[in-house]
């Protein structure tokens, strides 16, 4: 595997299921992003990991809950998530250089569909 | 605030017609302005990153300068394999926190053989 991979690439749930994407970066990065891809939207920043700290949540609703076990691992969790949730979920992985300025790269994302 | 805004928000074109993207920005202070390029139900590509006005970079038929407010992609002899939405996006300096990008909405490409 190269790059940045994430799975699964498509999920459908219900409104009270419980669910788990997962991001793995081999590029050997140390800061680790989530983002939301909404329909005629931007791309919307929703958590930052570096180094394994949180160092970002972007007033992100707690049916979100990230996880970051390691440099290489990021997770998002899902539960009873509402319609609107339904979108494209990115993450990216950046070397992580203090004062920023380094290149985000992304995987392929997870189309999330919710019922 | 950082804010991002891209012109034109769709462009289509013929085979071998140049043309250019715009992407104005505000930022308190600009640690780098990244070009993407994004096909549909794929992940953002990383294309360039421009840190200071007068920069530029090359890539293929691609091109990014930048100034103080606004960066151009210049598409140079295009080809329909070239067709996709491209996403622009600064990170700052103030109020925002490491590793934030703000994006602007894209431009979809189209190009026509």
């Amino acid at each position: 595997e190269t790059g940045v991979t994430q799975t699964p690439r498509h999920l459908v749930m219900g409104m009270t299921n419980k669910k788990s994407l997962k991001c793995e970066q081999h590029l050997g990065h140390n800061a680790m992003y989530w983002y939301k891809q909404s329909a005629k939207k931007p791309l919307e920043l929703m958590f930052v990991y570096n180094f394994k700290e949180q160092t970002e949540n972007n007033s992100v609703p707690s049916r979100f809950s990230p996880e970051c076990p390691n440099s290489s691992h990021l997770f998002l969790h899902l539960h009873t998530l509402q319609p609107e949730d339904s979108a494209l979920y990115l993450c990216a992985s950046s070397q992580g250089v203090a004062g920023g300025g380094d290149t985000q790269y992304f995987g392929p994302g997870t189309r999330l569909t919710v019922l | 605030e950082d804010q991002v805004t891209q012109s034109p928000e769709a462009l289509r074109l013929q085979e071998g017609e140049s043309s250019s993207l715009n992407c104005s920005y505000t930022v308190s202070g600009l640690r780098g302005l990244f070009w993407y390029r994004q096909d549909p139900g794929k992940g953002p590509e990383f294309l360039f990153t421009l840190y200071s006005a007068g920069e530029e970079k090359e890539k293929e038929r691609l091109k990014a300068t930048l100034t103080k407010k606004e960066s151009f992609l210049h598409i140079t002899a295009p080809k329909p394999e070239d067709s996709a939405t491209y996403l622009c996006a600064v990170q700052g300096v103030g109020g925002t926190s490491y590793g934030k990008l703000t994006f602007g909405q894209g431009t979809i490409l189209t190009v026509h053989p």
